[in-house]
């Protein structure tokens, strides 16, 4: 099936840093989702965006919806070691999420 | 949101062998869907859990193979049959239109998922 481009694959940062990642898509989405999974679990929704434009935050997340509605970015402040995982990007249209491929943050002690 | 509860969890199935994965939700729920994630994949859709008819497949994924049933609003099952090793993964329910109010009835919720490993 189709899935979104989400860069970078792969981030390794040190406790503190910033992280920015995005995804885009050659198809218009009427809602954009973050998640986050862990290890042997289930993703976790982390914020959701359902207009062009906007800028949501949750904590130390924020993410936006691309006003072309194809992309959206999700960016984290003063990553903690809690922040390691795998995210996820998922456009919505209709009722069917359309996934990213992930991003991997690892933080290097 | 919603809290969904997978059954089972884990487990190590023979090849040739049939398992059935079930979803509980605690609330109403509009639609339910299941997915599958490869080992260090993304997540793709199977199917869409269509309440009192058969489900609607995504293309690549048939019913013989991935029975699903939806007998009410709260509850579904997966069956993964005939297994091979390629089947390895984990199988995870999610649902959307929670009946709880608020803006959450546009969001879309997965439960634990079901992490299935064939040998």
């Amino acid at each position: 099936g189709q899935q979104l481009n989400q860069s970078p694959q792969s981030m390794f940062i040190q406790e503190g840093e910033d992280v920015s990642m995005n995804c885009t898509s050659s198809s218009i989405f009427n809602t954009w989702l973050w998640y986050k999974q862990d290890p042997g679990e289930g993703p976790v929704l982390l914020i959701a965006l359902y207009k062009a434009g906007e800028l949501t935050s949750n904590g130390r997340l924020t993410a936006q919806f691309g006003i072309t509605r194809k992309d959206s970015f999700l960016n984290i402040s003063a990553s903690i070691p809690s922040d390691v995982g795998i995210y996820f990007c998922a456009g919505k249209l209709g009722e069917k999420l359309t996934f990213g491929t992930g991003t991997r943050l690892t933080i290097i002690p | 949101s919603a809290v969904i509860s997978q059954k089972p969890s884990r487990d190590i199935c023979q090849r040739g062998t049939s398992l059935t994965i079930q979803c509980q939700v605690d609330s109403q729920v509009t639609m339910m869907f299941w997915y599958r994630q490869q080992p260090g994949q993304s997540l793709t859709l199977i199917a869409t859990a269509n309440q009192g008819s058969e489900a609607t497949y995504e293309s690549g994924f048939v019913i013989d193979k991935f029975p699903i049933s939806r007998p009410n609003l709260t509850f579904s099952t997966l069956t993964v049959s005939n297994m091979s090793p390629e089947d390895s993964s984990i199988y995870l329910c999610s649902v959307a239109g929670a009946k709880t109010g608020g803006s959450s009835g546009n969001t879309i919720y997965f439960g634990e998922g079901s992490w299935l490993t064939v040998v």
